[in-house]
């Protein structure tokens, strides 16, 4: 399974990009990637998922080398309520049980 | 639409005594989700239904553990005899079929074992 590893916490500010890298050394062919936000008392909630090189959406970019030994969700411009817990997740697609969620890394955005 | 729900949002419990926690999946998801997330941790994998297949069950922690899904929909996790270890957050989650895509979390149901 993979191993996942990504920072404890980051801060930033208003108005910056925020990058957060997610290592995951033991990817297999079948993972994809997924990244999740998390805000206190709630469920996580989807924010952007992908496979190889980069994929875009409308709230993140989510960058992964050839090697898909690492992948980087970047966060454009974020706001205060932007605040909150990142998770870094891989997953078999064939498979609910090989599901694995990184720690999480708590972003704290000040004005 | 309606989202993920999950009952009772809170628990409080005896250590020795039976837990029931419930989980609504949003209409039409045949694929639901069970995950442990312990206090500042990561998501823990339980149990996933995907349609009629059997579950798969390989999460769960110990034979305490067991959850079912009636008529596809509804589901239940059940905790006999908790131990103080089992205080958690409980994460229910729904996706429209298969493993890769989106999955959509209910607000989780806290659970203190006293």
């Amino acid at each position: 399974l993979a191993k996942i590893t990504q920072p404890i916490s980051m801060d930033s500010y208003e108005g910056q990009e925020v990058n957060i890298t997610c290592s995951h050394n033991n990817i297999a062919t079948n993972d994809y990637i997924t990244w999740y936000q998390q805000f206190p008392s709630q469920g996580p909630r989807f924010i952007i998922q992908g496979y190889k090189t980069k994929v875009t959406n409308e709230v993140a970019s989510l960058f992964i080398p050839a090697d898909r030994k690492s992948s980087t969700l970047s966060l454009p411009r974020v706001s205060l309520s932007d605040t909150a817990v990142y998770y870094c997740l891989v997953g078999d697609i064939g498979s609910a049980s090989k599901i694995i969620f990184g720690s999480g890394t708590r972003l704290s955005i000040r004005p | 639409g309606a989202g993920v729900s999950q009952s009772p949002s809170n628990k409080v419990t005896e250590k020795g005594k039976d837990v029931e926690l419930r989980c609504d999946p949003i209409s039409g998801h045949t694929a639901l989700y069970w995950y442990r997330q312990s206090l500042g941790q990561g998501l823990e994998f339980l149990i996933y239904f995907q349609g009629n297949s059997a579950p798969d069950k390989s999460g769960l922690p110990s034979d305490r553990f067991s959850a079912e899904r009636t008529g596809g929909s509804v589901s239940t996790l059940t905790i006999q005899r908790t131990q103080q270890e089992d205080s958690a957050v409980y994460l229910c989650a729904s996706s429209l079929s298969r493993t890769q895509e989106t999955q959509y979390f209910g607000p989780g149901t806290r659970l203190l074992v006293l």
